[in-house]
């Protein structure tokens, strides 16, 4: 009954490689976010779609493509990783409204070699 | 445009002694505070949250935190704690106008020595 699942849980994959993280989530919520959070912790939005419409993007490498097939999915696609990549990439997603609460998923830990 | 100070980046603290993590905003508009905690390798999870009305809020696990307006902080405290509680815990700002994300503190990790 995971509310918001990610996969894979960890990737490891060498520099120049292009990798997809999935994200689902059954909460019903219309929000849906991307967070990277680096090796000090700190957390820092790249994403986030609201039904399918992307609302916020960060700046953020061309590199990085969001992709949200319907209000349930929303998934990352990397190109020509770098290894200043490496770091947990958290999908969150949230009812809309400003005072909904975050909802995260496991993350995913991305290393780049 | 908002933003977030966590001033601790770690706090120890002995199992059941009280603590207090702080947690100072600024923003031009009103604002809405969350408290989250993170275990090791798990997501972000819900502490607490305050959106309006009384200014002490509770919330789970035994901890709550206080806005105070006129300090712009949200300060989260529990009278005791225990083992389990060691975690990174972030405070974060959603504001009610404009860019609609939230922003993140920088975290502060609680230790909690037996």
């Amino acid at each position: 009954d995971t509310a918001v699942s990610q996969t894979p849980k960890y990737l490891v994959t060498q520099m120049g490689n292009d990798k997809s993280i999935k994200c689902e989530q059954n909460l019903g919520h219309d929000t849906m976010y991307w967070y990277k959070q680096d090796s000090k912790k700190f957390l820092k939005i790249m994403f986030s779609y609201n039904n399918k419409e992307l609302i916020i993007n960060e700046t953020v490498p061309n590199r990085f493509s969001p992709k949200s097939p319907d209000k349930a999915h929303l998934n990352l696609h990397i190109n020509s990783l770098e290894l200043g990549d490496s770091a947990v990439y958290f999908c969150a997603s949230s009812p809309v409204g400003r005072n909904s609460p975050l909802h995260f998923g496991n993350g995913t830990r991305l290393t780049v070699t | 445009a908002q933003s977030v100070t966590q001033l601790d980046s770690q706090v120890p603290v002995f199992e059941e002694a009280p603590v207090e993590l702080r947690c100072n905003y600024s923003s031009s508009v009103s604002v809405y505070l969350f408290w989250y905690v993170q275990y090791p390798n798990q997501g972000l999870q819900l502490l607490l949250k305050y959106l309006s009305g009384s200014t002490l809020v509770k919330g789970i696990n035994g901890f709550e935190a206080e806005f105070n307006k006129s300090q712009t902080s949200f300060h989260l405290r529990k009278p005791s704690v225990h083992i389990s509680d060691t975690a990174e815990y972030f405070c974060a700002v959603s504001g009610n106008s404009g860019t609609y994300k939230y922003i993140f503190g920088t975290g502060t990790r609680l230790k909690v020595l037996a």
